[in-house]
């Protein structure tokens, strides 16, 4: 089915790991979005792209990259995992954010130790 | 820049009841305005929106919010809810000749008894 695939789905790190969470969609959307979701926070922007080859910096970045060379995908890259990265992390992507709003993956929860 | 305040972070109520979830926001431009489901371990997805002209909009599944721009307000509402109603809602909000990213709020977490 058409969407926005995450993997993993769980994930458990020690500090000072890397690892790079994977999204990748199959409807041709230029736009896409990595959120971290937080209880009592809501979802807070971490990094966003508006087309392949163009991202920019969210609310949250430090501690993360991302690269977006083909429309399809845009992992996310932690660099060295700290236990306050812990959370679960929400890929979305859309096509046209205002008419249709975002469409989201099912979430990577990932566990600092 | 926007900001998006949902004034209650948990509504219980029961099933058969009536419910509004509320959402204010702040921008000193024209903004357009979401609202989100998030069922128990899964992602987002779109409720409903406001993007121009009748500022009464309705879902699918029974809810509807109404726009009213005096009071940078967009609540949601619902005449009468199900268990499976039961989520967490995000009332979200993108400016008008921005990034078109948009701004969530903390989220609210409706729980409805039997």
């Amino acid at each position: 089915n058409a969407g926005v695939t995450q993997t993993p789905k769980f994930q458990v790190l020690k500090t000072g790991q890397s690892m790079t969470l994977q999204c990748a969609q199959d409807m041709n959307h230029e736009y896409m979005s990595w959120y971290r979701q937080d209880p009592g926070m809501g979802l807070r922007l971490i990094h966003y792209s508006v087309g392949a080859g163009i991202t920019d910096q969210g609310e949250v970045p430090n501690g993360y990259n991302v690269s977006r060379s083909t429309t399809e995908d845009f992992p996310l890259r932690l660099l060295s995992a700290a236990p306050s990265q812990t959370s679960v992390y929400f890929c979305a992507s859309s096509a046209d954010s205002i008419r249709y709003g975002y469409t989201f993956g099912s979430g990577t929860r990932l566990t600092v130790v | 820049a926007q900001s998006v305040t949902q004034l209650d972070s948990q509504v219980p109520v029961f099933e058969e009841a009536p419910v509004e979830l509320r959402c204010n926001y702040s921008s000193s431009v024209s903004v357009y305005l979401f609202w989100y489901v998030q069922y128990p371990n899964q992602g987002l997805q779109l409720l409903l929106k406001y993007l121009s002209g009748s500022t009464l909009v309705e879902s699918i599944n029974g809810f509807e919010a109404e726009f009213n721009k005096s009071q940078t307000s967009f609540h949601l509402r619902k005449p009468s809810v199900h268990i499976s109603d039961t989520a967490e809602y995000f009332c979200a909000v993108t400016l008008s000749g921005g990034s078109y990213i948009p701004t969530f709020g903390r989220g609210t977490s409706l729980i409805v008894h039997p």
